[in-house]
């Protein structure tokens, strides 16, 4: 049972242009979410986070936009560059217990 | 610096021959965790550690051991590797679970 899915495996986004990277999940009790960015042959790097109590987090080109609603989160990075191209990994936790990650989308960000 | 240390960073070995992944931080944190990247599948827990002496069981467990003897350390331990346990492994530290994790470079494992 998948409780933090990322649903496209790949995404390409010309440079300059907005990347959208999306991730449901199914536990209503998840209270913090997270992004990592990975590079082949490196370690997930830590990008941007978001509390359940907020909807929205910036953080210079990275937005994070959380909609407990619809249990859904979204990253946004505006504008896109190639150096953006990495495999991006939603997570979730419920405080004190173990961050669940999707499975992962590769981001191609296109010259 | 901050940082998460995992040793080797790449091994090839055969089955059934113990090996040990060494992981290490010196953040001081008290949560640690052991996962596996495989093509398609993601990152999956295996082991993770709320404290020293404390370990449970993530999504993966079969076939690995964990200890927790000191807070920075947290060794992967294989005592019978076999093929399907080829696989790229990642260390991770927080402070506390559920918190954002710090993960090392990683170790590529072969097991032929």
């Amino acid at each position: 049972d998948q409780q933090v899915k990322q649903n496209s495996p790949s995404l390409s986004v010309q440079e300059g242009r907005i990347s959208i990277l999306n991730c449901d999940y199914t536990n209503s009790m998840f209270d913090y979410f997270l992004w990592y960015k990975k590079y082949p042959a490196e370690g997930p790097t830590f990008l941007i986070s978001i509390s359940s109590i907020k909807d929205k987090n910036e953080d210079g080109r990275f937005t994070v936009f959380l909609n407990k609603s619809a249990k859904h989160l979204s990253l946004h990075i505006v504008p896109s560059q190639p150096g953006d191209s990495a495999v991006y990994f939603c997570a979730a936790s419920v405080i004190y217990t173990p961050l669940v990650f999707g499975k992962g989308t590769r981001l191609s960000v296109i010259a | 610096e901050a940082q998460v240390t995992q040793n080797p960073r790449y091994l090839i070995t055969v089955t059934g021959k113990k090996l040990t992944v060494t992981c290490s931080q010196n953040m001081n944190h008290e949560y640690m965790s052991w996962y596996r990247q495989d093509p398609g599948l993601g990152l999956r827990q295996i082991y993770y550690s709320m404290n020293v002496e404390v370990t449970d069981k993530g999504d993966v467990p079969e076939g690995y051991k964990v200890s927790r003897k000191e807070k920075r350390n947290f060794p992967l331990i294989l005592e019978s590797p076999s093929p399907n346990q080829t696989s790229l492994y990642f260390c991770a530290s927080s402070r506390t679970g559920g918190e954002t994790q710090y993960f090392g470079p990683g170790t590529r494992l072969l097991v032929l």
